[in-house]
């Protein structure tokens, strides 16, 4: 997988939009940009995915760069329940395409 | 969306002993996978299940001590043979639709929380 580099944690006010980056340096012109995300002791759930337009779903907002070296997951308005660790993951384009590699994520804390 | 449910959620094992957890799917799906995340640390993939044939295994996990099962598109089973302290871990199961090829939307487990001492 395209490497990825995201902080290691991150605070944001209940009610806030809550900004998480991830840059993919590496990442080839037909490679996706996927996130997930581990709350406490439950399995990652998927969240979004892209390719290089903007996408919005029911739960997040993803913004990728121009020129596709990095992208922001966006939760517009963090509640408590959104605390968990956030994957930025950019799998395989070939052979192991549904394969994921996890890296240490980024631990977002909402904060009351 | 797919619900998949594991057994047992939770055990606590001797040394030496073996342990297999089971994957259920609410519905049939072609693409099964094990992982393990280890306390404290990110998943980590051990195999691909695949029906109908052995599974494929990546590096640093061999079939002898994770053996897998998957009979049909709705079920696999790990097993964590002669088991150690450091295989004290989560072992999450995760499924995939066969929707088109860059599709990489995993749904996964609860997890089974396996314990050695």
């Amino acid at each position: 997988d395209a490497k990825t580099t995201q902080p290691p944690s991150m605070d944001c006010a209940e009610g806030r939009a809550a900004n998480l980056p991830c840059n993919h340096s590496t990442i080839s012109g037909n490679e996706y940009v996927y996130w997930y995300r581990q709350i406490h002791s439950q399995g990652p759930q998927y969240i979004i995915h892209g390719l290089k337009n903007n996408e919005t779903n029911e739960m997040a907002s993803l913004i990728i760069t121009e020129d596709r070296k990095s992208s922001t997951l966006i939760l517009p308005h963090a509640t408590l329940r959104d605390t968990a660790v956030y994957y930025c993951i950019v799998p395989l384009s070939s052979g192991s395409a549904r394969q994921l590699t996890f890296g240490s994520g980024t631990q977002l804390t909402v904060l009351p | 969306s797919a619900v998949i449910s594991q057994k047992p959620s939770r055990d606590i094992c001797q040394r030496g002993t073996s342990l297999t957890i089971q994957c259920q799917v609410d519905s049939q799906v072609t693409m099964m996978f094990w992982y393990r995340q280890q306390p404290g640390q990110s998943l980590t993939l051990i195999a691909t299940a695949n029906q109908g044939s052995e599974a494929t295994y990546e590096s640093g996990f061999v079939i002898d001590k994770f053996p897998i099962s998957r009979p049909n598109l709705t079920f696999s089973t790990l097993t964590v043979s002669n088991m150690s302290p450091e295989d004290s871990s989560i072992y999450l199961c995760s499924v995939s639709r066969d929707r088109e090829f860059n599709d990489n939307e995993q749904f996964f487990g609860p997890g089974t929380r396996l314990t050695v001492l």
